[in-house]
């Protein structure tokens, strides 16, 4: 049975700093893994997809890497800003499922 | 227009209600899905619609209960809840035809309480 691990649960950090949020999974068999922003009482908003041949996405102030091996995947925000004070989800699709498996997401804040 | 609509916002119903939460997306997409959220954990998957066929059931009570009217809606009706089922409900869809590349985009959700 897949399962997905975030850490940490929650993380603080002063504005301006660059930071990694951890997303492992247990079966290394899957379509893809991706990240998803949500603020509180919200929807969720998809970051990036990263297909399970793929190394790495990027978008704007955001990479994410995947290591499909060794069941990681690493989503690296540069130079965090208060508006990123979220909680972040990952979540893997396993194959032939339509079903994502979500981690229980880290919290995020950003002090100005 | 990546965006999925979820309508009431807010939903406050008793036990012996009957309401209807709907769902729409004019992304072209063929796969929609509900998901229930209780605070402070993820998302959980309830339902899945792929083609307009349910493809997925979670083993979800029988007081939820999700129609597909066309490729573009989403329904889910609900009867005879209960306080615990009190959560927020989201929407999804994706495109359902290239696993590898299946974003979900998803919906701002609807905040149900049950008294």
């Amino acid at each position: 049975k897949q399962e997905v691990t975030q850490i940490p649960a929650a993380l603080s950090v002063p504005e301006g700093e660059n930071l990694v949020l951890n997303c492992s999974f247990t079966d290394s068999a899957i379509y893809n893994l991706q990240w998803f922003r949500q603020d509180p009482g919200k929807g969720l908003t998809s970051l990036l997809l990263i297909q399970s041949s793929q190394r790495e996405q990027t978008s704007g102030r955001l990479n994410a890497s995947l290591d499909k091996s060794s069941g990681r995947s690493t989503l690296y925000i540069a130079a965090s800003q208060p508006g990123d004070s979220a909680t972040y989800l990952c979540a893997v699709r396993p194959p032939l499922n339509e079903k994502l498996v979500f981690g229980k997401g880290t919290k995020l804040t950003v002090n100005p | 227009d990546t965006e999925v609509t979820q309508t009431p916002k807010h939903l406050v119903m008793g036990m012996t209600n009957k309401k209807s939460l709907k769902c729409e997306q004019h992304m072209g997409h063929r796969a929609m899905y509900w998901y229930k959220q209780k605070a402070k954990k993820p998302p959980e998957l309830m339902f899945v619609y792929s083609y307009e066929k349910l493809s997925i059931n979670e083993s979800v009570p029988s007081r939820f209960s999700p129609e597909c009217p066309n490729s573009s809606l989403l329904n889910l009706h609900l009867h005879a809840l209960q306080p615990e089922d009190s959560a927020l409900y989201l929407c999804a869809s994706s495109q359902g035809v290239n696993a590898d590349t299946d974003t979900q985009y998803f919906g701002p959700g609807t905040r149900l309480t049950v008294l």
